[in-house]
């Protein structure tokens, strides 16, 4: 089945304590991406990538990492978690030239940092 | 620059009647748009997509909408709304860049409620 695969799907943290979200796909897909929502704001895209060991900055990338080292994997790293990153986090994925731009949604990561 | 706007935060409609959620965009370019919907606890489904062909779109689930241009608007509508449509909408306006960048900007979202 082709999908998008997220983990954890719920976290619950503390302050400073460095915490990996992986995500991971079967389609081959080229493109990548992570989101955050938030109520009232739809949702944010933090970073994307392109392709293997091409990533850049989505609108709100300040406080998270990420690597592209495989095509199909694409984790989130928040190396010094703060409680305003708490948020339902959306790992997506497409193929850019044949999806005409419609991507694919993991089913999320709910995240709270106390 | 593109943005989205969703006219409505909250939809009720009863069971039986039609569903009408407004969204109007703003972009430099010629757009892609579509609509996605996302059910309580669960990850965005798209619903349906307009990518410069026809103007009126159909989807998934007896759900449509309309491209218009001179009003900047693409809404969704579904004759007879089902009490399974209750979730989150959302419109979404994508700009793919000669570089292959996939730019989406989301509008807020809105919830539409189904009364039995």
């Amino acid at each position: 089945e082709a999908q998008v695969t997220q983990n954890p799907r719920y976290l619950i943290t503390v302050t400073g304590k460095k915490l990996t979200v992986t995500c991971s796909q079967n389609m081959n897909h080229e493109y990548m991406s992570w989101y955050r929502q938030d109520p009232g704001l739809g949702l944010r895209q933090i970073y994307y990538s392109m392709n293997v060991e091409v990533t850049d900055k989505g609108d709100v990338p300040e406080g998270y990492k990420v690597s592209r080292k495989e095509k199909r994997n694409f984790p989130l790293i928040l190396e010094s978690p703060s409680p305003n990153q708490t948020s339902l986090y959306f790992c997506a994925s497409s193929h850019p030239r044949r999806g005409g731009g419609e991507q694919y949604f993991g089913p999320g990561t709910r995240l709270t940092v106390t | 620059a593109q943005s989205v706007t969703q006219l409505d935060s909250h939809v009720s409609v009863s069971e039986g009647t039609p569903v009408l959620l407004r969204c109007n965009y703003s972009s430099s370019y010629s757009p892609s748009l579509f609509w996605y919907v996302q059910h309580p606890n669960k990850g965005l489904q798209l619903l349906l997509k307009y990518t410069s062909a026809a103007t009126l779109v159909k989807g998934i689930n007896g759900f449509e909408a309309e491209f218009k241009k001179s009003e900047t608007s693409f809404h969704l509508t579904k004759p007879s709304a089902h009490m399974s449509d209750a979730a989150e909408y959302f419109c979404v306006v994508i700009i793919i860049s000669n570089f292959g960048n996939e730019k989406l900007t989301f509008g807020t979202g809105t919830r539409l409620t189904i009364i039995p």
